[in-house]
């Protein structure tokens, strides 16, 4: 069976600080990935998704960058992060092809200070 | 752009009674998910309908589908304190690539009272 990890659950940074948050699915080869947000108290937004190794697609403009540096692993990042920042984010992979359930993982909560 | 809006907003409602959630999305979609959110946690799958007039029910919860209303309805019946969570439909668009990215709704905070 398939899963999904996400590394940290929880994150504290300051504002200006780096970021690297990561996923890696199990149980499967080359899955969509895609990375969402959930500013508090609001729904989820898709960031970056990714079809394949080393392709990165991105939806919204902001102050993040997504990598997907093996099959199965999707690595969110920022250089300094902004209050803006803080949030929810999850991670979710469908299938490969044209998939259009997703799984989402268990999510990591990120507090900007 | 595609927009999907849930009403209400926060429902605050007594054990044993029966309540709809409502979510109405701008645009033709095939599929229609709805989720559960606890506090701090990820999203739950609660139901994946996929064509007009599909209902699905489970337990306290169920769901349907009018596609021709872009109408989809989670109905709560006699409620109870574990029910309460924040309730997200969401529907799919596709994406340049051939995979597909969800558009959610506002959520719905639901407050279950003894």
């Amino acid at each position: 069976s398939q899963t999904i990890h996400q590394w940290p659950a929880t994150l504290v940074q300051p504002v200006g600080s780096p970021l690297s948050l990561e996923c890696t699915v199990e149980g499967t080869s080359n899955p969509n990935l895609y990375w969402y947000r959930q500013a508090a108290g609001r729904g989820l937004q898709l960031l970056f998704y990714s079809v394949g190794i080393g392709q990165i697609s991105s939806e919204v403009p902001q102050n993040l960058s997504a990598s997907r540096p093996q099959d199965r692993q999707f690595i969110l990042s920022s250089k300094k992060l902004l209050l803006s920042d803080s949030g929810f984010y999850l991670c979710a992979w469908s299938p490969a092809g044209l998939s259009w359930e997703q799984y989402f993982g268990p999510g990591t909560r990120l507090t900007v200070t | 752009e595609l927009k999907v809006e849930q009403n209400p907003l926060f429902l605050s409602m007594q054990e044993g009674k029966n309540y709809t959630i409502y979510c109405n999305y701008s645009t033709t979609s095939d599929r229609l998910y709805w989720y559960r959110q606890d506090p701090g946690k990820s999203l739950e799958s609660l139901f994946v309908l996929l064509s007009n007039g599909a209902v699905k029910q489970e337990g306290r919860l169920m769901a349907s589908l009018d596609t021709k209303a872009r109408l989809s309805t989670l109905h709560i019946t006699a409620a109870v304190h574990d029910l309460s969570a924040t309730y997200f439909c969401a529907v799919d668009t596709p994406l340049n690539s051939g995979t597909y990215k969800y558009i959610f709704g506002t959520g719905t905070r639901l407050k279950v009272l003894a």
